[in-house]
């Protein structure tokens, strides 16, 4: 079965950037798309966006455009996403989401672990 | 404030029916899927359910959904202590350009 493992906790200081990993396995990619979704510390979830491997195409939530980028790499089984200027408000659980299909209303079939990112100084 | 607006919580005795409103817009609910994710305490969300009552293997009968319009409801029978934890709706927003989530509700188990 299709499982996603995301890489380990991340402590950063303010101003700085965080640079998450996940893989997907047990099956095939070629139409699907990583999503990252996080979740603050006792709040709900929110997306910060995605990225389309078979078209090398990233899309992002309004709110992180311009401080976010994320990537696959040409297996299609690896995507990462970089976060800069960080602040307080962005720590939280990050989850990479797999979508089973290339449509941006697709459901989120697959989730991973979650990575925690914590911002301190 | 999130865009897709759910209860903050519902609760219900074991055996009984709840139910979980969504409620969003023209731009969203009213034009795409909506899909339902489970959140367990201390756990990463899982699918639960999407449109058309379609549901992963393993998710039992008990959970079904309807939409109509700009809203969307989940449905969970023959409540379960197993089934306590933080339910979320999500669809796609044209104005956004993005996926949007609701607030998400806890579910008690009395």
């Amino acid at each position: 079965q299709v499982q996603v493992v995301q890489s380990g906790a991340e402590v950063k200081e303010p101003g700085s950037s965080v640079r998450l990993f996940c893989r997907a396995s047990g099956g095939t990619f070629s139409s699907s798309a990583f999503n990252w979704v996080r979740q603050a510390p006792g709040q709900g979830l929110e997306w910060v966006g995605r990225v389309v491997p078979v078209l090398d195409l990233g899309e992002y939530a309004q709110k992180f455009r311009g401080r976010v980028t994320i990537k696959a790499d040409k297996s299609m089984t690896t995507a990462s996403m970089e976060l800069t200027g960080l602040t307080s408000e962005d720590a939280a659980v990050y989850y990479c989401a797999l979508q089973d299909d290339l449509e941006p209303a697709a459901r989120f079939a697959f989730w991973g672990q979650g990575t925690l990112v914590t911002v301190s100084s | 404030q999130s865009v897709l607006t759910q209860p903050p919580s519902v609760s219900g005795a074991p055996g009984q029916t709840v139910t979980i409103s969504c409620a969003g817009s023209w731009s969203n609910i009213g034009a795409y899927g909506i899909h339902w994710y489970q959140q367990l305490p201390r756990t990463a969300p899982k699918l639960l359910i999407s449109d058309n009552n379609n549901r992963p293997s393993g998710v039992p009968g008990r959970f079904s959904v309807s939409k109509s319009g700009t809203s969307a409801s989940l449905a969970i029978s023959g409540l379960l202590a197993e089934d306590e934890g933080r339910y979320y709706c999500q669809s796609y927003d044209s104005s956004l350009s993005g996926s949007v989530f609701g607030g998400g509700t806890n579910l008690t188990v009395l």
